[in-house]
């Protein structure tokens, strides 16, 4: 089944304690994105990545990094997370081959991190 | 930038009834797609509908339509017979058709909570 994971599903820590949420894709897409979603602002990008080792930044980088060393995997990392990062994270891939199936992002389960 | 509009942060329908969720975008590009997402308590994000640029003829699927208005910037979606399951929050995204670095971004609007009564 094709799909996207992310986990944790839901995470709760604590001010300044490094995590990490992961992401893996079956679909051997070369597109993969992290999103957060906030109320009243929908979902902005985080970062994306067209392929192993390269990835930029979005709209809403800061307090945020990535890594792409494998095509499947595209975990976001907060190395020092902050209230303000409390949010709904998405994981998505895509590609540009496939016919009418290039056009469409699919998306991970979310992520709801609470940052204390 | 691209940017993505709903205005309509709520709706409500009547079960079996018509409802049309509003979107309108900004852009400079004439070639690229959108979408709407559907967003159901459980969070995942579900393609409903999407739309080419270059293409006049609104898309359907099922009991989900559009309105394209391409000189007008306007993309609402048309939930026809509406059920208990179609309630959700809808997301309207927009896609550049650039190639490269286009494919792996969507701008999403606000989103609308819409509610279905029985």
């Amino acid at each position: 089944e094709a799909q996207v994971t992310q986990n944790p599903r839901y995470l709760i820590t604590v001010t300044g304690k490094k995590l990490t949420v992961t992401c893996s894709q079956n679909m051997n897409h070369e597109y993969m994105s992290w999103y957060r979603q906030d109320p009243g602002l929908g979902l902005r990008q985080i970062y994306y990545s067209m392929n192993v080792e390269v990835t930029d930044k979005g709209d809403v980088p800061e307090g945020y990094k990535v890594s792409r060393k494998e095509k499947r995997n595209f975990p976001l990392i907060l190395e020092s997370p902050s209230p303000n990062q409390t949010s709904l994270y998405f994981c998505a891939s895509s590609s540009s081959s496939g016919g009418a199936a290039k056009n469409i992002q699919y998306f991970g389960a979310g992520t709801r991190l609470s940052v204390l | 930038a691209q940017t993505v509009t709903q205005s309509q942060p709520e709706m409500s329908v009547q079960e079996a009834e018509t409802v049309t969720l509003s979107c309108t975008y900004d852009t400079s590009e004439s070639d690229y797609y959108l979408f709407w997402y559907k967003q159901p308590p459980s969070r995942q994000m579900i393609l409903v509908i999407r739309q080419e640029a270059y293409k006049q003829q609104n898309a359907t699927e099922n009991r989900f339509s559009v309105n394209f208005q391409k000189a007008a910037k306007s993309f609402s979606l048309k939930i026809s017979d509406s059920q208990l399951g179609d309630a959700a929050m809808y997301f309207c995204a927009y896609r550049r058709n650039a190639g490269g670095t286009s494919y792996g971004k969507l701008t999403f609007g606000q989103g609308t909570i819409l509610t279905v009564h029985p």
